[in-house]
């Protein structure tokens, strides 16, 4: 149980272009899903907090309108990385939290390798 | 300040040795919760332990065993006969809540080479 499943794992493209990345939790809700971005052999910096029905909550340095975040219900949050450039590049990863409590842990999509040329 | 420290950045064994790896955490909350997850060359992240403040009793699945301590604000992660599959980043993490709002803070890694 307990299954995140992002898509697409991969995108290459042209700079200028929107890249939307989906993270869906297939068999639990998840009120709440976030999103990390991972440079090379570094750790998993979060961006966002995306909660089902209310906007998302950006990390200090994350801009709003670069990377827009909806929730739309308690199974899918997207992540669109608007008019991307070269710096864009990155593995960003989603996770959707079990539950409300602490104690719950998250859960892991396996990631989407995004390339801007 | 809440943070979580893992000092050892890469650590590459034979296989078949044990290994520990180091997971340091620092919070005001008396109520928390770590983590730890597994990151293979593939990039997903697998949800391994989670372990509560309350609990200090050690924990061991497998070849895998974790040793909490409160008193060194420690939870260490030990591999035993370690296999090339072992190999992969591993993340300890605290989960905290920042003005009412639960997030990870993540340490930064230790990577784990296991050789045949």
């Amino acid at each position: 149980g307990a299954v995140v499943s992002q898509h697409p794992s991969r995108v290459i493209c042209k700079s200028g272009t929107s890249v939307k990345i989906e993270c869906r939790s297939l068999d639990f809700q998840a009120t709440t899903m976030f999103w990390y971005r991972q440079f090379p052999k570094q750790s998993l910096m979060l961006m966002a907090t995306s909660n089902e029905g209310s906007k998302a909550t950006y990390e200090q340095g994350v801009e709003k309108d670069k990377f827009l975040i909806n929730h739309a219900s308690l199974t899918l949050s997207t992540l669109t990385v608007t008019s991307a450039h070269p710096e864009d590049s990155s593995f960003y990863i989603c996770s959707a939290h079990q539950g409300t409590g602490r104690d719950q842990p998250q859960h892991f999509g396996d990631g989407t390798r995004l390339s801007i040329l | 300040a809440q943070k979580v420290t893992q000092a050892q950045t890469e650590i590459s064994v034979v296989e078949k040795e044990d290994v520990t790896l180091d997971c340091v955490y620092e919070t005001r909350d008396t109520t928390y919760y770590l983590f730890w997850y597994k990151q293979p060359p593939s990039g997903e992240l697998v949800f391994l332990i989670r372990r509560n403040s309350f609990d200090e009793q050690n924990e061991i699945s497998g070849r895998y065993s974790w040793n909490f301590q409160k008193s060194t604000s420690s939870f260490n992660f030990t591999i035993t006969a370690s296999q090339v599959v072992d190999s992969a980043v591993y993340f300890c993490a605290l989960s905290t809540t920042t003005s009412g709002t639960y997030k990870y803070i993540f340490g930064t890694g230790t990577r784990l080479k296991v050789l045949a």
